[in-house]
């Protein structure tokens, strides 16, 4: 079982690059989610998404598109890269529910110069 | 809005010593609790969760927590940590289903 993978592990962007992360489960989740981790900062919840063909924003997210034209992906794109978005991004994923624990992948490091 | 307290960043502790790591959270509505673990470049798992029922949850690895609803509290406690214990802990509150609200985290050293 795969569980949630996301790709790549790591990536340098200069400024202005555009670039999409990867984000696939296999457990048939409905709920699917990007967070960033900045040091101190625990996690921020940027798009969300509770089932295929429906997304919606969270805590902050300018500068990033999603889309989930399936139950499985769920990709993150970054229009034109900024050094305030070097992060640690993370895709989760759960059932539907808020007694649902979250399943995250091991995270994508980005750093923007 | 909900909202999520870890009351320590960082937490040093010697090998076979108890650790309590101390969450508390705001909010006017039932809540369902959770606490994650993050060892070093991995993603975030789940130790244990508070749905409903007995306050005393019982985890991974030993960890248990007791949910105080009077305090507003979640703290997460081990009574003999082990060196592979070291990492991020994170508590989290799931408010709706569309979203999480995280802690910024406590990080757990145990030193030998």
């Amino acid at each position: 079982n795969a569980g949630v993978t996301q790709t790549p592990k790591f990536q340098v962007l200069k400024t202005g690059q555009s670039m999409t992360l990867q984000c696939a489960q296999d457990m048939n989740h409905e709920y699917m989610s990007w967070y960033r981790q900045d040091p101190g900062m625990g996690l921020r919840l940027i798009h969300y998404s509770v089932g295929a063909g429906i997304t919606d924003q969270g805590e902050v997210p300018n500068g990033y598109n999603v889309s989930r034209s399936t139950t499985e992906d769920f990709p993150l794109r970054l229009l034109s890269a900024a050094p305030s978005q070097t992060s640690v991004y993370f895709c989760a994923s759960s059932y539907p529910g808020q007694n649902s624990p979250l399943h995250f992948g091991n995270g994508t490091r980005l750093t923007v110069t | 809005a909900q909202s999520v307290t870890q009351l320590d960043s960082q937490v040093p502790v010697f090998e076979e010593a108890p650790v309590e790591l101390r969450c508390n959270y705001s909010s006017s509505v039932s809540v369902y609790l959770f606490w994650y673990v993050q060892y070093p470049n991995q993603g975030l798992q789940l130790l244990l969760k508070y749905l409903s029922g007995s306050t005393l949850v019982k985890g991974i690895n030993g960890f248990e927590a007791e949910f105080n609803k009077s305090q507003t509290s979640f703290h997460l406690r081990k009574p003999s940590v082990h060196i592979s214990d070291t990492a991020e802990y994170f508590c989290a509150v799931r408010p709706n289903a569309g979203k999480s609200t995280f802690g910024d985290g406590t990080t757990l050293t145990v030193k030998p």
